[in-house]
């Protein structure tokens, strides 16, 4: 099957700086998702991008869909305590005919922790 | 409107016991996910829901998994016996229809320990 690698693997910033991550593929993908994963919760979409070269923001979030549609960037600026947190990148299977069915593939995550 | 519901939040069970999961989706979704995430990865998919047939439960281990959704709404998911390796936190997750990836909700999860 596909799969997404993530990386870095943990990040520790302090409060303000910028982030960023990245995920690669060694398939193509046809939308990119950016989940956020708050402890003994469920993953939550922060970023959805559907074509390749999108740049997409969503307050202090922005991610771009990469050009080859085998990697996407997040990049978070300012960074506050309430940014702590998994964050995973996922991406649709797609059938014979290039059709999503809903199955998502995720990347193993970062791990983002900011000290104030 | 009401998330996804899921129940219990947390289990330990010794193994080869069983062990079972509840989920009930967001009024109207009519394709229910079963993920499985292990500590220090990604959710992996178990099986996939439309109403109440199996889209795909290709990664489903089906001599000790199971799962049902048989009125199209609420689903459960059983592992009998249990191993070890089965301590992950099972989420569930809904959406409106199939194609329909940015319009996924997850529930909180149920933390499963196997000791």
């Amino acid at each position: 099957g596909q799969q997404l690698n993530q990386s870095p693997q943990s990040m520790f910033i302090q409060e303000g700086e910028d982030v960023s991550m990245n995920c690669t593929s060694s398939s193509i993908f046809n939308t990119w998702l950016w989940y956020k994963q708050d402890p003994g919760e469920g993953p939550v979409l922060l970023i959805a991008l559907y074509k390749a070269g999108e740049l997409t923001s969503n307050g202090r979030l922005t991610a771009q869909f990469g050009i080859t549609r085998k990697d996407s960037f997040l990049n978070i600026s300012a960074s506050i305590p309430s940014d702590v947190g998994i964050y995973f990148c996922a991406g649709p299977e797609v059938n014979a005919g290039g059709t999503s069915y809903g199955k998502l593939t995720f990347g193993q995550g970062t791990i983002l922790t900011v000290h104030p | 409107e009401a998330g996804v519901a899921q129940s219990p939040r947390y289990k330990i069970i010794e193994k080869r016991q069983s062990v079972a999961f509840w989920c009930n989706p967001i009024s109207g979704h009519a394709t229910l996910y079963w993920y499985q995430q292990i500590l220090g990865q990604g959710p992996k998919l178990l099986i996939q829901f439309q109403n109440n047939g199996v889209v795909d439960d290709s990664q489903l281990p089906k001599d000790r998994f199971s799962a049902e959704r048989l009125k199209g709404v609420d689903s459960t998911l059983k592992i009998q016996p249990a191993k070890l390796e089965d301590s992950a936190v099972y989420l569930c997750a809904s959406s409106l229809g199939t194609g329909l990836v940015n319009g996924y909700t997850f529930g909180s999860g149920t933390r499963l320990t196997v000791v």
